[in-house]
């Protein structure tokens, strides 16, 4: 059975920085690219980032480029979000989520996600 | 960007079809899929590539997609399929360009 658990979420000032956690089981990790997608409180889902398999390819959403950082363990089986100079507007569930997709038709989806663990920014 | 427009919300009573549609520009060009989201619960993957289904959900989620409107259809509608539906693309086109429509709120009368 595919699990995703994500950790580190909590109560952190503007400014701080937080890491969030994601430990993978049930699949083989190496083999898949991942992502966190967020959801800031009362609204709709909003794609953060994801990294490719060997982490060859990291791609970042424009509200977090230059702020946050991905990356991953194939050897502990985790994927990470360092997140720094957070901001009020970061506030949100994290989930971690695997993707499947097949470039030659454009498809890129996710079937697979955490529980969500949340990230609030306030001082 | 792409923009994924969904409505805000859809009223069905029960056994009845429920359609939540997704509207983008030339979006029957693209793959759509569609989540499930309840109160408190990670989204769960409901329709892949336009019409697929993963294993597990039941035949009567569908969807379709053409022209500038991606549909996921729900036929005989149950107090258990009250939640929110969201849409997404994949906007290769772009940088990454992984895209979610606003959300629907399904409403079981």
């Amino acid at each position: 059975e595919v699990q995703l658990v994500e950790s580190g979420g909590g109560l952190v000032k503007p400014g701080g920085s937080l890491r969030l956690s994601c430990a993978a089981s049930g699949f083989t990790f190496s083999s898949y690219s991942m992502n966190w997608v967020r959801q800031a409180p009362g609204k709709g889902l909003e794609w953060v980032s994801s990294i490719s398999s060997s982490s060859s390819y990291i791609y970042y959403a424009d509200s977090v480029k230059g702020r946050f950082t991905i990356s991953r363990d194939n050897a502990k089986n985790s994927l990470y979000l360092q997140m720094n100079s957070l901001r009020a507007e970061d506030t949100a569930v994290y989930y971690c989520a695997r993707d499947v997709r097949r470039p030659l038709s454009s498809s890129l989806y996710f079937d697979y996600w955490g529980q969500g663990t949340l990230v609030t920014v306030s001082s | 960007s792409y923009v994924l427009t969904q409505p805000p919300s859809v009223s069905v009573a029960p056994g009845q079809t429920a359609r939540i549609t997704c509207g983008g520009n030339n979006i029957g060009s693209k793959s759509v899929h569609w989540y499930q989201q309840k109160p408190g619960q990670a989204p769960v993957l409901v329709v892949y590539d336009d019409s697929d289904r993963p294993s597990g959900i039941p035949e009567r989620f569908s969807g379709s997609n053409s022209g500038n409107t991606a549909t996921l259809t729900i036929s005989r509608v149950e107090a258990g399929d009250e939640a929110d539906y969201y849409c997404q693309v994949w906007d290769s086109s772009s940088d990454f360009g992984v895209v979610f429509g606003g959300g629907t709120k399904l409403t079981v009368l």
